[in-house]
C-alpha cells in the first residue's frame, strides 16, 4: 500500500526566511500530488498541486517541486510569514482512483 | 461563494450513542469524500460518494459506520454505538468532479466535526 512520510516532524523558521517542506512517498504509480495547509481548528486549505508530467510549479510565493525518480515532493515557502504558522501536509493519489494518500504533517512556526 | 459546510463543529456523544455527521458540500460540487483524523496525524480516507451513491467505501469500519449521500441535503455521515476510539476530526471534501479523473481537481475541505466520545 502507499506510505507518504515526512522527513521532520516540526519545523521552526524566522519571519523572513524561506521555509522547505520535504515528503516522500512510496507508489511510482501516484501522478498527482497536492500540498495542504491546515491551521488550529480547521480543515486542510489547498496550497499547491503539481502532476506528475510536471517537475516544478509555482504559485504565490510558494513552490513545489517533483521528484519521480526518488519519489520526493517538496513545498517550498519563500519571505516565510507568522501567518504561515501551520501543519502543512502531503497528499498523493493512490491505488483506489479516488483517495489521497496524507501524511503525518509537519509543523511550522514561523518566529519574529 | 460558501465552502464545504460541515456541522455540528462539535459533538459530544456518550459510548453507544449514535452519531451523525453532516455535510453540505459547494455549490456545483456533487462529489463527497470523508476523512478521518486522529490526534497528530494526517487524515484518512473513509468513503467516496456522488448523488445516491457510494463510490468507494474501502476505508470505512465494516460495523456501526455507514454513509449516505441523497439526491436532496447533505452528506450524513453516520456511527452508530460510538466508542471512545471514534473520537477524532471527521472532515469532509467536495470536488466538481472525481478527484482522479483525467482532469484532477483538488479537494475542498470543510472544518470538521470534532467527536468526542465520553
Amino acid at each position: 500500500g502507499e506510505s507518504v512520510g515526512l522527513h521532520l516532524p516540526t519545523l521552526s523558521v524566522q519571519e523572513g526566511d524561506n521555509s522547505i517542506i520535504n515528503c516522500a512517498y512510496s507508489n511510482s504509480a501516484s501522478d498527482y500530488f497536492i500540498w495542504y495547509k491546515q491551521e488550529s481548528g480547521k480543515g486542510p486549505q489547498f496550497i499547491i498541486d503539481i502532476r506528475s508530467n510536471m517537475d516544478k510549479r509555482q504559485g504565490q510565493r510558494v513552490t513545489v517541486l517533483l521528484n519521480k525518480t526518488v519519489k520526493h515532493l517538496s513545498l517550498q515557502i519563500a519571505a516565510t510569514q507568522p501567518g504561515d504558522s501551520a501543519v502543512y501536509f502531503c497528499a498523493v493519489s493512490g491505488d483506489s482512483g479516488y483517495a489521497l494518500n496524507f501524511g503525518k504533517g509537519t509543523s511550522l512556526l514561523v518566529t519574529p | 461563494n460558501a465552502g464545504v459546510m460541515q456541522n455540528p463543529r462539535h459533538l459530544v456523544r456518550r459510548r453507544g450513542q449514535e452519531a451523525r455527521l453532516r455535510c453540505s458540500p459547494m455549490k456545483g460540487h456533487s462529489h463527497v469524500y470523508w476523512y478521518r483524523q486522529l490526534p497528530e496525524e494526517g487524515l484518512k480516507f473513509m468513503v467516496y460518494l456522488q448523488k445516491e451513491n457510494i463510490i468507494d467505501e474501502s476505508g470505512m469500519p465494516k460495523e456501526r459506520f455507514s454513509a449516505e449521500f441523497p439526491k436532496e441535503g447533505p452528506s450524513i455521515l453516520r456511527i452508530q454505538q460510538v466508542v471512545r476510539g471514534d473520537s477524532a476530526a471527521y472532515f469532509c471534501a467536495s470536488s466538481p468532479r472525481d478527484s482522479q479523473g483525467s482532469n484532477n481537481s483538488p479537494l475542498h475541505f470543510g472544518n470538521g466535526t470534532r467527536l468526542t466520545v465520553t
